[in-house]
């Protein structure tokens, strides 16, 4: 069974310009979540979506950061303007209607 | 907001050895979940615990749910060089509808052949 897909894989981007992070949740899951880790603060919840309805947005940083899910097989985690400081690994997680959350392979994000 | 504290920060051992890390948190948690991440790649799910008391194996790996509800275990037996990586703690701390996990800070595993 494939699991969550995340691309790309790695992002470089300069700052200022704009990033989409994409997912691919496990088939058949109602349930998505997208987290930001870094080294200093670890693995942080930024927003989670229950059939394709964002819940729980309270982890987004700011307004620079907006997150989608059109359909129940695709979210977008969009940062536009980038910022140095935005650099981290992002993951996408989806779970079925219980508490176990299945992680992507995330996305390296630089911004210089 | 919560916190779950994790420990050791990390560990040196030889392959062979037995492993205990532990998460401790300030407030009840009705799920705990263990996860372990390699460089580079996302974490994956270990071992999912839902009540207080619960014990539960993996291979050689075993949980253990806190009766308090505030701290959960895991220990690896015979420990492997593919052992290595960074064990997470996560847990839930409220019912219903609130599918949030709150994470420990991690455990780095080194293991010497």
């Amino acid at each position: 069974d494939a699991g969550v897909i995340q691309s790309p894989r790695h992002e470089v981007t300069e700052m200022g310009q704009e990033v989409t992070l994409r997912c691919k949740p496990i088939s058949g899951h109602d349930y998505l979540f997208w987290y930001r880790q870094t080294m200093m603060r670890g693995l942080e919840l930024l927003i989670y979506f229950n059939n394709n309805v964002p819940i729980d947005d309270s982890g987004m940083p700011e307004d620079r950061f907006s997150a989608k899910m059109p359909n129940a097989s695709f979210s977008t985690l969009k940062i536009q303007p980038s910022e140095p400081r935005d650099s981290a690994v992002y993951f996408c997680a989806s779970s079925f209607s219980r508490y176990e959350q299945y992680f992507g392979p995330g996305t390296r994000l630089t911004v210089t | 907001g919560q916190q779950l504290n994790q420990s050791p920060q990390s560990m040196f051992i030889q392959e062979g050895e037995d492993v205990s890390m532990n998460c401790t948190s300030s407030s009840i948690f009705n799920t705990w979940l263990w996860y372990k991440q390699d460089p580079g790649e996302g974490p994956v799910l270990l071992i999912a615990l839902y009540k207080a008391g619960e014990l539960t194996s993996n291979g050689r790996l075993t949980a253990q749910f806190g009766i308090t509800r505030k701290d959960s275990f895991l220990n690896i037996s015979a420990s492997i060089p593919s052992d290595v990586g960074i064990y997470f703690c996560a847990g839930r701390s409220s019912g219903g509808s609130n599918y949030k996990l709150t994470f420990g800070k991690g455990t780095l595993l080194t293991v010497n052949p």
